[in-house]
């Protein structure tokens, strides 16, 4: 069935250093890609998304690229900042319906 | 606009109890879902309403579990009795038809 693996945490990094969490997955078909955020007594907010192969989805300074042949996601940041410390789901929805399947969470602090 | 409410944000509780967690959709939102993470595991689905009709509840762990959403507005989930391992967070998320989920914060179950 469609599952998520994503990178185990804690990352812990120190201010303006570069992050990559990974993530890949398995799928049926064409599903759509996505990271989810949660920041400290907030609720899961969309980050960013990918709908297709290559598409590269984009968000305060966050990117990730659907790679197709590699079945990853991987969110990146070139620069992270206190205000990022939060935990990282990447998440997938098949071709049809509205149903995600999530990663377990990638849990960041970054520290000044 | 209001977001996704879930109410309580936390509740502890113990084994053999019986707890509800609501949930008030984004008004105008058909679809309803419930999700949950377990003690730092992945998100995982419970179960999806359209409107007032459970669309799938494939993920409803056993018969413990029973989520109503009278008349199409509000959602409940009941837990009865509850059991150490159901301990976890309580999300749900609402959208329109193939529109783009937005998610509550969460409901923090605790059973002792």
């Amino acid at each position: 069935g469609d599952s998520v693996t994503q990178m185990e945490g804690p990352v812990t990094l120190s201010e303006e250093a570069f992050l990559t969490i990974n993530c890949t997955y398995t799928a049926t078909g064409y599903p759509s890609l996505f990271w989810y955020v949660q920041y400290p007594g907030e609720g899961l907010q969309l980050l960013l998304k990918a709908t297709k192969a290559d598409d590269k989805g984009s968000n305060k300074g966050f990117e990730a690229t659907y790679r197709k042949e590699t079945t990853s996601f991987h969110l990146e940041k070139g620069s992270v900042q206190v205000s990022d410390s939060a935990v990282y789901f990447c998440a997938l929805t098949p071709g049809w319906g509205n149903q995600f399947y999530f990663g377990t969470g990638t849990s960041l602090t970054v520290i000044p | 606009e209001a977001g996704v409410t879930q109410f309580p944000s936390h509740s502890v509780i113990e084994k053999g109890q019986t707890v509800t967690l609501r949930c008030d959709p984004i008004s105008g939102h058909d679809n309803l879902y419930w999700y949950r993470r377990v003690m730092g595991k992945e998100i995982k689905f419970l179960l999806h309403f359209v409107k007032e009709s459970k669309q799938d509840e494939s993920g409803m762990p056993n018969n413990r579990f029973l989520a109503e959403r009278t008349g199409g507005t509000y959602s409940t989930l009941k837990v009865q009795p509850a059991e150490l391992e159901d301990s976890g967070v309580y999300f749900c998320a609402s959208s329109r038809i193939g529109a783009q989920l937005f998610f509550g914060e969460g409901s923090r179950l605790t059973v002792l």
